[in-house]
C-alpha cells in the first residue's frame, strides 16, 4: 500500500463551510505534518506532530486546527477559510522527529480551492 | 531571517548534463537535502549531505560546501522524465526544514 495516503484529492469550498483533510501513513513513522505549497512559493511547514504530541505550530491562522488521534492519522480541519488559503496541502511522515537525515515522505496532497 | 536561494526555471537538452545550484542563509545547519516534484505529485527524496563534499548516487549527485553556504544538484545522462521541479531544503538548528522554492527543469529533446 502506498507510503502516504490523503483525501480527498481535491476539495472545494466556500468560506463559511467546514471541511477535513485527512491523511494516512503506513511506515511506521514516528513524526508527522502538514504543509502549504503555493504556486511558486516555498513548502511552508504548518504543524508537526512526533509520537502524537504537537511540537511545532508555525504562526498559522486559527482557522486550521490539527489533530493527530495516533501515529497513523492526520488531520487538519478547516473552517472560515479565505480564498488565499486556496493551495495544495501536503501532507509527510518521518521515521523520528529532532534528527539529521530523517528524510521527509510525502503525500499526494489535496489541491484545496477556496470560493 | 532564514533563506533559501534557487533558480527560478532551467532548460536542458536530453542527454545532457545540469546543475542546479542552492545558496542558503539559516540559523544553523542540520543537513540539506534535494527533493524532485513533478507536477501534481508529492516531493520525493533525492539526497541528504551534512558533511561536505559530494554524494552520488547513480546518475545524480548533490555537493554540499558548508562555509560557503552552497549545494548543488547535477543531473547526468538527462531524460525527459527529469523534467519537474527540485526542491533544496535545508534543516535548521531546531531541526526545520527551510525550503527554496524549487526549481523547475525542462528537458528539451
Amino acid at each position: 500500500e502506498t507510503g502516504v495516503t490523503q483525501t480527498p484529492r481535491h476539495l472545494v469550498m466556500g468560506m463559511t463551510n467546514k471541511k477535513s483533510l485527512k491523511c494516512e501513513q503506513h511506515l511506521g513513522h514516528n513524526a508527522m505534518y502538514w504543509y502549504k505549497q503555493s504556486a511558486k512559493k516555498p513548502l511552508e511547514l504548518m504543524f508537526v506532530y512526533s509520537l502524537e504530541e504537537r511540537v511545532e505550530n508555525n504562526s498559522v491562522p486559527s482557522r486550521f486546527s490539527p489533530e493527530c488521534p495516533n501515529s497513523s492519522h492526520l488531520f487538519l480541519h478547516l473552517h472560515t477559510l479565505q480564498p488565499e488559503d486556496s493551495a495544495l496541502y501536503l501532507c509527510a511522515s518521518s521515521q523520528e522527529w529532532g534528527t539529521g537525515g530523517n528524510e521527509q515522505f510525502f503525500g499526494p496532497g489535496t489541491r484545496l480551492t477556496v470560493l | 531571517g532564514q533563506n533559501i536561494d534557487q533558480p527560478t526555471e532551467m532548460t536542458a537538452t536530453e542527454g545532457a548534463i545540469v546543475q542546479i545550484n542552492c545558496t542558503y542563509q539559516t540559523s544553523g545547519f542540520n543537513g540539506l537535502f534535494w527533493y524532485q516534484q513533478h507536477a501534481g505529485e508529492a516531493p520525493t527524496f533525492l539526497s541528504y549531505n551534512v558533511l561536505d563534499g559530494l554524494e552520488e548516487k547513480g546518475r545524480f549527485s548533490s555537493f554540499l560546501s558548508r562555509s560557503k553556504g552552497y549545494s548543488y544538484l547535477l543531473l547526468k545522462e538527462l531524460q525527459m522524465k527529469d523534467s519537474a521541479s527540485y526542491l533544496c531544503a535545508v534543516r535548521d538548528s531546531n531541526y526545520q526544514l527551510i525550503w527554496g522554492a524549487g526549481t523547475k527543469l525542462i528537458i528539451k529533446p
